[in-house]
């Protein structure tokens, strides 16, 4: 079955410091991928996406691009601040779905300090 | 903008007591969604409803039952909670297959 598969945190970087979240997915067909942020006491929203090979999604200086040879897509921030302290998501949705319904992985912590 | 509003924030049950967690938005969403969130695991899809009066079962379905009472609302019901269900439950909204809107969640412990 489809699944994603997220790199073990917490991960805890000093400010203006380079991030790499590693995300990697099993599915069959072309699913498209997300990337959801949850900041601390709130639900979780949606940071970005991408819905076919070699797209790159980006939101707030995060980036992201679907790799269907390797089967990642992995997030990346060139700088990141205090305010980006929060637990990242990983997410699929099978190609051809027409509700929302995701996978996620098991989350990612990120601490920034300052 | 209230979005996706569920109640009640916080919840202690005991084994074996029943409760129903509400949810409704304001976004005139045809699909509503529960999942559970525990550590390291993620979250999971307990039961969707794709349009108003149609549900279906998602990954853990076992001991909860919904119910989508009109387009705008949403319920999961523990009908006798177990200490396996203390998780934390979020409910969430799309049109479609758009992006998903999500409430700030219910923290239940079943001790």
């Amino acid at each position: 079955g489809n699944s994603v598969t997220q790199m073990e945190g917490p991960v805890t970087l000093s400010e203006e410091a380079f991030l790499t979240i590693n995300c990697t997915y099993t599915a069959t067909g072309y699913p498209s991928l997300f990337w959801y942020v949850q900041y601390p006491g709130e639900g979780l929203q949606l940071l970005l996406k991408a819905t076919k090979a070699d797209d790159k999604g980006s939101n707030k200086g995060f980036e992201a691009t679907y790799r269907k040879e390797t089967t990642s897509f992995h997030l990346e921030k060139g700088s990141v601040q205090v305010s980006d302290s929060a637990v990242y998501f990983c997410a699929l949705r099978s190609g051809g779905s027409n509700t929302g319904k995701l996978i996620f992985g098991q989350g990612t912590t990120l601490q920034v300090k300052p | 903008n209230a979005g996706v509003t569920q109640t009640p924030k916080f919840q202690v049950l005991k084994t074996g007591q029943s409760m129903t967690l509400q949810c409704a938005q304001d976004m005139n969403h045809n699909s509503m969604y529960w999942y559970r969130q525990d550590p390291g695991m993620g979250l999971r899809l307990i039961y969707y409803s794709a349009s108003e009066g149609t549900t279906d079962k998602g990954e853990v379905p076992n001991g909860y039952n919904v119910s989508r009472l009109n387009k705008r609302e949403f319920s999961l019901r523990l009908e006798s909670a177990a200490p396996s269900q203390t998780s934390v439950y979020f409910c969430a909204s799309s049109h479609l297959n758009e992006k998903l809107f999500f409430g700030s969640g219910t923290q239940l412990s079943v001790l």
